[in-house]
């Protein structure tokens, strides 16, 4: 059963933050949040993950809030290469299997 | 560059008979997984292996197996495809199976389509 949720879809203008939003309400103490995003016709691409902290790296941001309920990864300047499907996905603890999002289509337009 | 690589990008099989797909990694990982993506859908795990130890997902069908000769390839084998089976599989890799928060690395997949 799928741990997050996210909205199917998103619309974001070239050049400005995108923020994404996922809810994991039912997630567990040592359970991570990671991100993959998929390019059309290509393999997810891991993004970013993090557990409690807010997390940074070249490609985004990913802020979690205190209760660990929701989270956000935050694309800091959209390009149109950014079109792709964004999945949160919750790591369970017990097997490290990776619980998977309906994902959130992110449409970067001109 | 170090990578999965998955071959063929598309197979084209006919019902009922028997498909292989390939995947090879660069990365020297330990952990190689087995996933399915139908359309407009998050991947399924179907499997994986940690080194040669084969762990089954309890929902795969038994049509669905899979080899690892070595560290580098594993194989995917549908025994008797369906119409149902017509998705996306997707190779992935981790260097363990989640101590160390280290990603997976997924190939960019093999499209089947059945006749």
């Amino acid at each position: 059963d799928a741990k997050t949720t996210q909205p199917p879809s998103m619309d974001c203008a070239e050049g400005r933050a995108a923020n994404l939003p996922c809810n994991h309400s039912t997630i567990s103490g040592n359970e991570y949040v990671y991100w993959y995003r998929q390019i059309h016709s290509q393999g997810p691409q891991y993004i970013i993950h993090g557990l409690k902290n807010n997390e940074t790296n070249e490609m985004a941001s990913l802020i979690i809030t205190e209760d660990r309920k929701s989270s956000t990864l935050i694309l800091p300047h959209a390009t149109l290469r950014d079109t792709a499907v964004y999945y949160c996905i919750v790591r369970l603890d017990s097997n490290y299997q990776l619980i998977w999002g309906a994902g959130t289509k992110l449409i970067i337009k001109p | 560059d170090a990578m999965v690589i998955q071959n063929p990008r598309y197979q084209v099989t006919q019902f009922g008979k028997p498909v292989t797909l390939s995947c090879s990694q660069t990365l020297n990982h330990n952990v190689m997984y087995w996933y399915q993506q139908k359309s407009s859908q998050a991947p399924k795990l179907l499997f994986h292996y940690y080194d040669k130890d084969f762990n089954n997902e309890a929902d795969t069908p038994d049509n669905f197996q899979s080899r690892r000769p070595n560290t580098s390839f594993c194989f995917l084998d549908i025994r008797s495809p369906g119409l149902g089976d017509a998705a996306m599989y997707l190779c992935a890799t981790s260097r363990d199976l989640g101590q160390g928060n280290q990603p997976q690395h997924f190939g960019d997949g093999t499209r089947l389509s059945i006749l």
